[in-house]
C-alpha cells in the first residue's frame, strides 16, 4: 500500500539549532516527494521537491532533502531555524494521486 | 504552474443543509482532487475529480455525501451534503499537472452550526 509516514508529530527547537524532519514512504516504483508548509490559518505552501536525479534536493528558506531509497526516506533539513520557522509541515507522496503524511508542528524557542 | 481560485473562503452553515465549493484551475489540468483537513489535522484525500465521468471516491468517503462534479478540465465541484457539525473542515482544492508539484486553492474553511 502507498502511504507516507511521519514519525514526530511535534518537535521543539530553539532558534538557531539545526532541524530534522522525518519522512518515511511506502511505494513501489520512483517517487515523486515533496514537503510543503503550513503556517497558521495559511494555505498549503510547496518547500520543495524530488523527482529524479540529485539526492539532495534544496528548497526554499533555507531548506533542504535527502532522498535515500535503500531507507524509503525523505527527511527535511535546516540547519538553523527561525522563529518564523514554526508552523507545520508535510510530507507528501505523488503516485496518481498526492498522499500527504500526518505532519509535524514545529515549535521554536527563542 | 496552475493558479487554483476556489469559493467561498468560508460559510457558516446549518445543519442538515448543503454546500457546494467551485474550484476554478487558469489552466487545463488532467488531475483534480479534493480534500478535507480537519482542525490539528493533515490533509485527508476525499476524492479524484474525473473528468467526464464518476469521481473516484477514497474509503470512508462517499457519493451521496460528497457529489463532486467535472463538466470539464478547469473546473470541479463539491458538494457536502446534509451536513452535521462534525463535518467542519477546511475543504481544498487541488490540481495535479502531469511531472509537477500540486496546487492548491486557499481552502474553504466550513462551520456547521
Amino acid at each position: 500500500a502507498q502511504s507516507v509516514t511521519q514519525p514526530d508529530i511535534h518537535i521543539t527547537v530553539s532558534e538557531g539549532a539545526s532541524l530534522e524532519l522525518r519522512c518515511n514512504y511506502s511505494y513501489g516504483a520512483t517517487p515523486y516527494l515533496f514537503w510543503y508548509v503550513q503556517s497558521p490559518g495559511q494555505g498549503l505552501q510547496l518547500l520543495l521537491k524530488y523527482f529524479s536525479g540529485d539526492t539532495l534536493v534544496q528548497g526554499i528558506k533555507g531548506f533542504e532533502a535527502e532522498f535515500k531509497r535503500s531507507q524509503s526516506s525523505f527527511n527535511l533539513r535546516k540547519p538553523s531555524v527561525h522563529w518564523s520557522d514554526a508552523a507545520e509541515y508535510f510530507c507528501a507522496l505523488n503516485t496518481d494521486k498526492l498522499i500527504f503524511g500526518t505532519g509535524t508542528r514545529l515549535q521554536v524557542f527563542p | 504552474s496552475a493558479v487554483i481560485s476556489q469559493k467561498p473562503s468560508r460559510d457558516i452553515c446549518q445543519r442538515g443543509t448543503s454546500l457546494t465549493i467551485q474550484c476554478q484551475v487558469d489552466s487545463q489540468v488532467t488531475m483534480m482532487f479534493w480534500y478535507r483537513q480537519q482542525p490539528g489535522q493533515s490533509l485527508t484525500l476525499i476524492a479524484t475529480a474525473n473528468q467526464g465521468s464518476e469521481a473516484t471516491y477514497e474509503s470512508g468517503f462517499v457519493i451521496d455525501k460528497f457529489p463532486i462534479s467535472r463538466p470539464n478540465l478547469t473546473f470541479s465541484t463539491l458538494t457536502v451534503s446534509n451536513m452535521s457539525p462534525e463535518d467542519s473542515s477546511i475543504y481544498l482544492c487541488s490540481a495535479l499537472p502531469q511531472h509537477t508539484e500540486a496546487f492548491f486553492g486557499q481552502g474553504t474553511r466550513l462551520t456547521v452550526v
